[in-house]
């Protein structure tokens, strides 16, 4: 069965670089969320949506960074000039909104390493 | 703000003994997560929580869930060495989606 994808799975990019990451959630999922994994730490949260509102953006650290949702489905989460101190894994899950137990489903990550 | 610890953060054990990791909560939480994640992998969902005395076991896992005390735990019995990873017990505060994560417990099961 399919679960939460991400791509790219890996991504270096330079200091001062704008990067995309993709999330393609289970399919009927209602939401999304994105979290930030600094190494040997916990997931911390920074954005959720629910279809394609955006209804909760408090933990984004900065206004370089950026996510969508446009039709409910796939989202991408940007990042604009990079910094090193953004290299982290990003995880995106997704949960059946409906359910009582808000159970969210993680993807593989995206490692971004910022140099 | 809902704040979540864990400990120990490190965990070395031999097989076949017994342990428990603790998850103290700050805030109401309305449920409270329990997952696994193993290097370089993504987090793996273990258990979910939803009321006050909640016991739920897989295998050699036990988790449960005190909310007057606001702590849950994780027994591990008979410890094997497939079970070394990184647990993390997550919370989602009173009327929220968001997850609030633990630092992570490494579990490190020696032969």
């Amino acid at each position: 069965g399919a679960g939460v994808s991400q791509s790219p799975r890996y991504k270096v990019a330079k200091r001062g670089q704008d990067v995309a990451l993709r999330c393609d959630p289970i399919s009927g999922h209602v939401s999304l969320f994105w979290y930030q994994q600094a190494l040997g730490q916990g997931p911390e949260f920074l954005t959720y949506f629910q279809n394609e509102a955006q209804l909760d953006k408090s933990g984004l650290p900065s206004d370089r960074f950026f996510a969508e949702r446009p039709e409910g489905s796939v989202s991408t989460l940007k990042i604009q000039r990079t910094q090193q101190e953004d290299s982290a894994v990003y995880l995106c899950a997704s949960s059946f909104a409906g359910g009582l137990d808000n159970e969210q489903f993680f993807g593989p990550g995206t490692r971004l390493t910022v140099l | 703000e809902l704040k979540v610890e864990q400990n120990p953060l490190f965990l070395s054990m031999q097989e076949g003994k017994n342990y428990t990791i603790y998850c103290n909560y700050s805030t109401t939480s309305d449920r409270l997560y329990w997952y696994r994640q193993d290097p370089g992998k993504s987090l793996e969902s273990l258990f979910v929580l939803l009321s006050n005395g909640a016991v739920k076991q897989e295998g050699r896992l036990m988790a449960s869930l005190d909310t007057k005390a606001r702590l849950s735990t994780l027994h591990i019995t008979a410890a094997v060495h497939d079970l070394s990873a990184t647990y993390f017990c997550a919370g989602d505060g009173a009327g929220s989606y968001q997850l609030t994560f633990g630092k992570g417990t490494k579990l490190s099961v020696i032969p």
